[in-house]
């Protein structure tokens, strides 16, 4: 079946830092990937998305791309902030329903 | 200002009683999901819907039920038979029939505690 592996937090990282939070999936055919960011106390925000092989998605200095070869899709950022402090959570969309299937997160602090 | 409203922020609930979350949302989204966060467990699905008057069960359905009268709401009732509740409460919505109809928006959040 469907599936998603986030690598395990929490990850404590120095402002400034190189961020990278892994995920891999398993999936039949097509699927789009997804990253979403939760603050503290609050709902999931749409960080970034890809829907087919190769493609980059970018949103606020984070970046990920669809790697089919190797059914990843890692997320970076090249310097983080304190602000960015929160748990991440990588997703798949797959099957007739197009449900999202869910890692279960990845919790980032950066200290200053 | 479109979005997913839910309420109430807090909610608590007694033994035996039954308690409905409110999501409501004005982006005029088809399909609307309501999931359950505990800690370290990510989100699990409880219940979803993809058009008004239709609904079905997620991984978790028991102790729970949902209706969907209006395209705008899909209220989640706890109920007596869901014996630990305790969690943070989220709804989503997302649009059908075009190509980004798996991208999900969600609410704030209800958190329910049982006294």
């Amino acid at each position: 079946g469907n599936s998603v592996t986030q690598m395990e937090g929490p990850v404590t990282l120095s402002e400034e830092a190189f961020l990278t939070i892994n995920c891999t999936y398993t999936a039949t055919g097509y699927p789009s990937l997804f990253w979403y960011v939760q603050y503290p106390g609050e709902g999931l925000q749409l960080l970034l998305k890809a829907t087919k092989a190769d493609d980059k998605g970018s949103n606020k200095g984070f970046e990920a791309t669809y790697r089919k070869e190797t059914t990843s899709f890692h997320l970076e950022k090249g310097s983080v902030q304190v602000s960015d402090s929160a748990v991440y959570f990588c997703a798949l969309g797959a099957g007739n329903n197009r449900k999202l299937i869910w890692g279960l997160g990845t919790s980032l602090a950066v200290n200053p | 200002d479109g979005g997913i409203t839910q309420s109430p922020k807090y909610l608590f609930r007694k033994e035996g009683q039954n308690v409905t979350l409110s999501c409501e949302q004005n982006l005029n989204h088809d399909a609307m999901y309501w999931y359950r966060q505990d800690p370290g467990q990510g989100l699990r699905l409880i219940y979803y819907s993809q058009i008004v008057n239709d609904f079905q069960k997620g991984d978790i359905a028991e102790g729970y039920s949902v209706s969907r009268e209006k395209k705008e709401s899909f209220p989640l009732t706890v109920t007596s038979a869901q014996k630990n509740p305790t969690a943070f409460y989220l709804c989503a919505s997302s649009i059908r029939g075009t190509g980004d109809q798996e991208t999900q928006y969600f609410g704030p959040g209800t958190r329910l505690l049982v006294l």
